[in-house]
């Protein structure tokens, strides 16, 4: 079953506007994490922000976590069209030790020059 | 140069013919995992390890199993491969069990079964 649900599945902007996509789970969690994957590449991890911080911020990508909606965002700022990607939220539910990670089914982001 | 390697990159094959991927990190990670990557399903996590000859499953084993007799390596084997096996597998480790680290992803592996 899918623990993290991205929205929106595809987002379209132009460079220099802001970009935010969600992730909303559905079980607690212990911490949650945004990857980036470039068309049909390997994942690379952007932030994780634990499940009793609220806000995280990293160079142009801010993140937001509410555990009492159990949702995330991420925030980026200024895009470039080199941010033109997919991005996934990743989760560790409670009771599975840390051992399992649920992805989402990713929000594609397009960023136009 | 940190990383995972995946071997083979692109692979064709025939329905019920065994197949191994294989997946080998060199950052003495204790932690790695297979995970499979469908059109509207985002990644699936296949099976995933601890660290030596400790292994479970993931959200989607069936159909695959995995050993890891090294800590380096952890192949992913498909006994009798059937086109919904069709997919885009990667690899990935982290130097303890998530989500506390980073996971760091191979670069994919695409699968064809006809």
């Amino acid at each position: 079953s899918q623990q993290g649900e991205e929205d929106p599945q595809a987002l379209s902007i132009q460079e220099g506007e802001n970009a935010t996509m969600n992730c909303s789970y559905k079980t607690s969690i212990n911490n949650l994490q945004w990857y980036r994957q470039n068309s049909g590449r390997g994942l690379v991890h952007l932030i994780l922000i634990r499940s009793n911080e609220r806000e995280k911020h990293s160079g142009r990508l801010r993140v937001t976590l509410d555990t009492s909606k159990k949702s995330s965002s991420l925030l980026i700022t200024a895009s470039r069209a080199a941010d033109t990607a997919s991005y996934f939220c990743a989760t560790d539910p409670w009771g599975t030790g840390g051992f399992k990670t649920i992805f989402g089914a990713g929000t594609r982001l397009f960023v136009k020059a | 140069e940190a990383q995972v390697t995946q071997n083979p990159r692109y692979l064709i094959t025939v329905t019920g013919k065994k197949l191994t991927v294989t997946c080998s990190q060199n950052m003495n990670h204790e932690y790695m995992s297979w995970y499979r990557q469908d059109p509207g399903l985002g990644l699936r996590q296949i099976y995933y390890s601890m660290n030596v000859e400790v292994t479970d499953k993931g959200d989607v084993p069936e159909g695959y199993k995995v050993s890891r007799k090294e800590k380096r390596n952890f192949p992913l084997i498909l006994e009798s491969p059937s086109p919904n096996q069709t997919s885009l597998y990667f690899c990935a480790s982290s130097l303890q069990a998530p989500p506390q680290e980073t996971q760091y992803f191979g670069p994919g592996t695409r699968l064809l079964v006809l």
